[in-house]
């Protein structure tokens, strides 16, 4: 199984800073890779598809990233909806594999 | 609007079965792959189980092979999972997730609500 290494597992931040996390991938993905945000008691959804790619509807204050095993998640202006669990997540091999999740908070 | 509702979680004692049901709507059904992933109390995601959009290939996690059972219905546009000898560690939230393209098990763009399983005596 490809191991996900997400970090820093969780992160306190101010409103309009820019906060960055990485994944890593424990082989090639290639750009494989996307990017869930989670909030509290909520399902999961897509905020970054193919390591790079916006999803419909998400705001452009959110991207993403790198290929092959290192990849960034970056949100440039950090906004009080923005607290929130986020997950990369490969599908270059079967299991599809999770990071372990970014806690992101607001200072 | 596509739209992913789950059903049928509950508590069960260990060794018992579940199925778990999932109704599609806001999308043809029937041109997606499909999946399940669970979410243990306080912890991270975990991909449990995909199937293509005929139900002609299944795949799934080492946890529940062997246990877990994933099926479709494209003619009532509903995913399933039938659960067996369940144990303490398959308690979670289960989520089912449609895949964003043709092919299996890749970019989940699509969630429902989940639905909670213990597994508790």
């Amino acid at each position: 199984d490809i191991q996900m290494t997400q970090s820093p597992s969780s992160l306190s931040a101010s409103v309009g800073d820019r906060v960055t996390i990485t994944c890593q991938a424990s082989q090639d993905i290639s750009n494989f890779l996307n990017w869930y945000q989670q909030k509290p008691g909520k399902a999961p959804s897509l905020l970054i598809y193919d390591a790079s790619n916006l999803e419909t509807g998400v705001p452009s204050r959110f991207s993403g990233s790198g290929s092959g095993t290192d990849f960034s998640f970056t949100i440039s202006s950090l906004q009080p909806e923005d607290v929130a669990t986020y997950y990369c997540q490969q599908y270059d091999n079967l299991p599809l594999t999770f990071g372990g999740g970014t806690k992101m908070e607001i200072k | 609007e596509v739209q992913l509702v789950e059903s049928g979680g509950a508590l069960v004692q260990p060794g018992g079965s579940l199925r778990l049901s999932c109704a599609a709507s806001g999308f043809t059904f029937s041109s997606y792959a499909m999946n399940w992933v669970r979410q243990a109390p306080g912890k991270g995601l975990e991909w449990v189980s995909a199937i293509s959009d005929d139900g002609g290939s299944t795949y799934y996690a080492d946890s529940v092979k062997g246990r877990f059972t994933i099926s479709r219905d494209n003619s009532r546009d509903t995913l399933y999972l039938q659960m067996n000898s369940l144990r303490a560690d398959d308690t979670a939230v289960y989520y089912c997730a449609k895949d964003a393209v043709v092919l299996i098990a890749t970019t989940l763009d699509y969630w429902g609500q989940g639905t909670l399983v213990t597994v508790s005596s």
